[in-house]
């Protein structure tokens, strides 16, 4: 079974620029949540989608946004591009049955810099 | 506010004898603890899991161990192994939610 996929790996934009990053979860798995990591915050949440609504959101401000397709797939949207935006943002995938918890598994992540 | 800790940053083990890292956390809501293994510039990847009705979980050579009074999590690999350098990070989340809070990650060094 293939892994979390994330597009670009690799992404420099400038400031005010905005920016999308694509992530395809595990078949099967309908939950996808973003994080992103920085040497300074270390790994923070910022949004969760299952079954295309978003039901958990990290404290980011509206800049960062996101949505889930119908076939569970994911995007990010940052807009309005900051320096301190510079990150690897993480996506993961959870197969979420009714109730119980369940482990996330990550994508290689998307490098992105802004300069 | 940091919820989850790791206090140690770094740990360098000899290859062969048991590695031990470790995780503590605030919030009492927490039930659902996780280890993840990570490589500079790539995802993290899933180790092993424990739910808080449990004290222990083992897969193999890791074993996690839950003490929910002490608010107190570790990770205990035995024997170590070269190829087990890197961060780790342990991870908590409440019932049902896919919200994950990060330690920030323990760097572990396996010396032959």
């Amino acid at each position: 079974k293939a892994g979390v996929t994330q597009t670009p790996r690799y992404l420099i934009k400038t400031r005010g620029q905005q920016v999308t990053l694509s992530c395809s979860p595990i078949s099967g798995h309908r939950s996808v949540s973003w994080y992103q990591q920085t040497p300074g915050q270390g790994l923070q949440f910022l949004f969760e989608y299952f079954s295309e609504t978003q039901r958990n959101k990290g404290n980011f401000p509206g800049r960062f946004s996101g949505r889930q397709f119908s076939n569970s797939r994911s995007e990010m949207n940052v807009s309005t591009l900051e320096l301190g935006d510079s990150a690897l943002y993480l996506c993961a995938s959870s197969l979420v049955l009714a109730g119980g918890n369940h482990e996330q598994f990550f994508g290689p992540g998307t490098r992105l810099t802004v300069l | 506010d940091q919820q989850v800790k790791q206090n140690s940053p770094s740990l360098s083990v000899q290859e062969g004898r048991i590695s031990i890292l470790n995780c503590d956390y605030t919030n009492s809501m927490f039930d659902y603890f996780l280890w993840y293994k990570k490589y500079p510039a790539e995802g993290p990847t899933f180790l092993i899991s424990i739910s808080s009705i449990k004290d222990k979980n083992e897969d193999g050579r890791f074993t996690v161990f839950l003490n929910k009074s002490a608010k107190h999590l570790s990770l205990h690999i035995v024997p170590s192994q070269p190829g087990d350098s890197a961060v780790y990070f342990c991870a908590a989340s409440e019932e049902g939610a896919q919200k994950l809070v990060f330690g920030q990650g323990t760097r572990l060094t396996i010396n032959p």
